[in-house]
C-alpha cells in the first residue's frame, strides 16, 4: 500500500540556519504530494504542494520539489526562524484515493 | 479566511460510553473527512463523505463507528461503545472536490481521553 516516511526527529537548529527535512514516500499511482505543519495547539494547515513530477511547492519560504525519479519530496527553507518552530507532515494521495496518507511528522525546534 | 472548526476541543470519557464529534466544514466545501492521531503516532485517515455517502472508510473504521451530515452545516462522528484505544486526537477535514489535487483543510481537533 501507499506510505510516506519522514525523518526521524526532533530537529532542533538555530535562527537563520538552513533546514531539509527528507520525505520519500511510495504509492501505487501517480498521487500528489502535500506539506503540512501543525504549530502548537493547532491544527494542521497546508503548507505546499505539489500534483506532477518536477513541480515545486513553494510558501512562506519553504519549498519543495516532486522527485519522482527518487520519490522524494524533500521540504527545504534557507534561513528558519523561531516562529517555525512546530511538526511537519508530509503527505500524499493517490490517485482513485481519497485519503491522505501522512508521514510520523518531525518537530522541529528553533532556537534564537 | 474561511476554516473548519471542530467540537468540543476536549472531550472526556468512561470506556464504553457513546460520544459524538462534532464539525462544521467550510461552507462550499462537498468532500469530508475524519482522521485521528493516537499520541506519539501518525495521522490516520478513518473516513471519507460525500454526497451524503461513505465514499472511502480505512480498516480501522469499523461498526462502533458512523459518521452523519444531520443538516446543511454539521458533520459529526459517533463512536458507539468508546474503548481505551480510541483515545486520540480526531480532525475533521474538508475539500471543495475530490481531485487528487484539491487541498483538505483541516479543523484543530477534538482530543478524545476515554477512562
Amino acid at each position: 500500500g501507499d506510505s510516506v516516511t519522514q525523518m526521524e526527529g526532533p530537529v532542533t537548529l538555530s535562527e537563520e540556519a538552513f533546514l531539509t527535512i527528507n520525505c520519500t514516500y511510495t504509492a501505487t499511482g501517480y498521487p500528489s504530494l502535500f506539506w503540512y505543519v501543525q504549530y502548537p495547539g493547532e491544527g494542521l494547515q497546508l503548507l505546499l504542494k505539489a500534483t506532477k513530477a518536477d513541480d515545486k511547492g513553494s510558501n512562506k519560504g519553504f519549498e519543495a520539489t516532486y522527485r519522482k525519479e527518487t520519490t522524494s519530496f524533500h521540504l527545504e527553507k534557507g534561513s528558519v526562524q523561531v516562529s517555525d518552530s512546530a511538526v511537519y507532515f508530509c503527505a500524499l494521495r493517490d490517485q482513485g484515493a481519497q485519503k491522505l496518507v501522512f508521514g510520523q511528522g518531525t518537530r522541529l525546534t528553533i532556537n534564537p | 479566511e474561511p476554516e473548519v472548526t471542530q467540537t468540543p476541543s476536549h472531550q472526556v470519557t468512561q470506556m464504553g460510553q457513546e460520544v459524538i464529534l462534532r464539525c462544521v466544514p467550510i461552507s462550499n466545501h462537498l468532500y469530508f473527512y475524519w482522521y485521528r492521531q493516537i499520541l506519539g503516532q501518525k495521522v490516520e485517515f478513518l473516513v471519507s463523505f460525500y454526497n451524503n455517502e461513505i465514499s472511502e472508510k480505512s480498516e480501522i473504521f469499523d461498526d462502533q463507528f458512523s459518521v452523519e451530515r444531520p443538516d446543511g452545516s454539521n458533520f459529526t462522528l459517533k463512536i458507539r461503545s468508546t474503548k481505551l484505544e480510541d483515545s486520540a486526537m480526531y480532525f475533521c477535514a474538508s475539500s471543495e472536490s475530490g481531485r487528487v489535487s484539491d487541498t483538505q483543510y483541516f479543523g484543530p481537533g477534538t482530543r478524545l481521553t476515554v477512562l
